[in-house]
Parts: structure tokens; C-alpha cells; sequence
């Protein structure tokens, strides 16, 4: 029934403040990880991503950082907006073609 | 950039009735499919990965007979879900990806029966 499933971790911040969303991720072997965001009623949109010989990538106000000695990765938002407001998933890749995504943070943000 | 359609955005049925929902990528070619289901304020649970050509693995818990997934060509699958009844209502959402793609998503399908 609806229950099935993990519960969102929420996340709020004011406007113009800067976010952090983390994601621990759990395969030593995956090289290459990606951000979604996704909007209510909407699938997943690809936000930015980054492969295991990079330790930080930069985009349009969003940064991804990677620590694979503790396999862990995080998405930094700048100057957070309202309309960022939205679910945030990580996802790994190991070998092969399919990713495994975390179970994602609800960010809301205060005007 | 690449682009995943996915078709219908929202069905209502009636108990009983088989819905079908594509899933197309639209300008490259898509070796392999995802179809998650997603119920609100939940994480995506992954229901199947379908490669063009073979038969679709089922995750664990999920029935193969009531949700049929066909990959008939690099740019579309199909997820049949037959005869739904009112637990089947939920947010389904296909994936695509292939040669040094990430995964891109379809804007999901909202499958309501009643």
C-alpha cells in the first residue's frame, strides 16, 4: 500500500542562504555519480554530475563534491531560491548500466 | 539534450482495466529502460530494468505477470499493468539510458483506478 517506501529526509533554509544536501553512497567500485532534482508531479531531472577521478565539479550555482575514501558525496545550492525548492536524489553507476539512487532529501525553501 | 517522453502524463480507470504507458527516448538510443514506482513523498523503487531485445529483470517482490515490460526497439518500452486494480494507483516513471548517457527520466505517469 502507500506506506511502502523510505521516508524523504526534509532539509529547509532561507532564501539567498546556501544549501547542502549529502548522500552517502555504498559501492566502493561506482565511477560516476549524478544529482537529480525532481519537482512535485514531475520525474527526475538530471542537475549535474561527476566521475570518480574528480573530487569536485562546479555548474550554474551548484557545486558536487566527492569523497571516496568515505564514500560520500554532497550537492552545495548557492544562493538558494525558492524555486529550488524540490526532492534531491544522488545516484551511483557501478559497472554497467544501471545507477542506484539514494533515498533522497526534500529541500524547502523559506521565503 | 537528451529526452525521455513518457505517455500518458495521467490515467483514471475503472478496477479491472490494463494500462499501458510508454516510454520513448527521443534522440538517442536507449540500450537499457527503467521503470520505478513512486509513491508521494517517497523514494523511487525500482520495479525492472529492460534491455532492448531480451526479457525484462524484475526486482524482487515485483509480479512479472502484472506488470509486463516490452523493449521492442533502442527507443521504446512499454510497462502494461493488467488488470489494475486500486493498489496499483501510483506515480510510475521510466528511465532510459545508453552509450555514455546518464539516465534520463520520463515526467512519470500518474495511474489512478478506481
Amino acid at each position: 500500500g502507500e506506506s511502502v517506501g523510505l521516508h524523504l529526509p526534509t532539509l529547509s533554509v532561507q532564501e539567498g542562504d546556501n544549501s547542502i544536501i549529502n548522500c552517502a553512497y555504498s559501492n566502493s567500485a561506482s565511477d560516476y555519480f549524478i544529482w537529480y532534482k525532481q519537482e512535485s508531479g514531475k520525474g527526475p531531472q538530471f542537475i549535474i554530475d561527476i566521475r570518480s577521478n574528480m573530487d569536485k565539479r562546479q555548474g550554474q550555482r551548484v557545486t558536487v563534491l566527492l569523497n571516496k575514501t568515505v564514500k560520500h558525496l554532497s550537492l552545495q545550492i548557492a544562493a538558494t531560491q525558492p524555486g529550488d525548492s524540490a526532492v534531491y536524489f544522488c545516484a551511483e553507476k557501478p559497472l554497467g548500466n544501471q545507477f542506484y539512487f539514494g533515498t533522497g532529501t526534500s529541500l524547502t525553501v523559506i521565503p | 539534450g537528451a529526452v525521455v517522453s513518457q505517455h500518458p502524463s495521467r490515467v483514471i480507470c475503472k478496477s479491472g482495466t490494463s494500462v499501458k504507458i510508454e516510454c520513448r527516448s527521443l534522440d538517442f538510443q536507449a540500450t537499457t529502460m527503467f521503470w520505478y514506482r513512486q509513491f508521494p513523498k517517497k523514494s523511487l523503487m525500482l520495479m525492472a530494468t529492460s534491455n532492448e531485445g531480451s526479457k525484462a529483470t524484475y526486482e524482487q517482490g515485483v509480479e512479472k505477470d502484472k506488470f509486463l515490460i516490452n523493449h521492442a526497439s533502442l527507443t521504446l518500452s512499454t510497462l502494461t499493468v493488467t488488470s489494475a486494480h486500486p493498489e496499483d494507483s501510483s506515480f510510475y516513471i521510466c528511465s532510459a539510458t545508453g552509450s555514455n548517457q546518464p539516465q534520463h527520466f520520463g515526467d512519470g505517469t500518474r495511474l489512478s483506478i478506481l
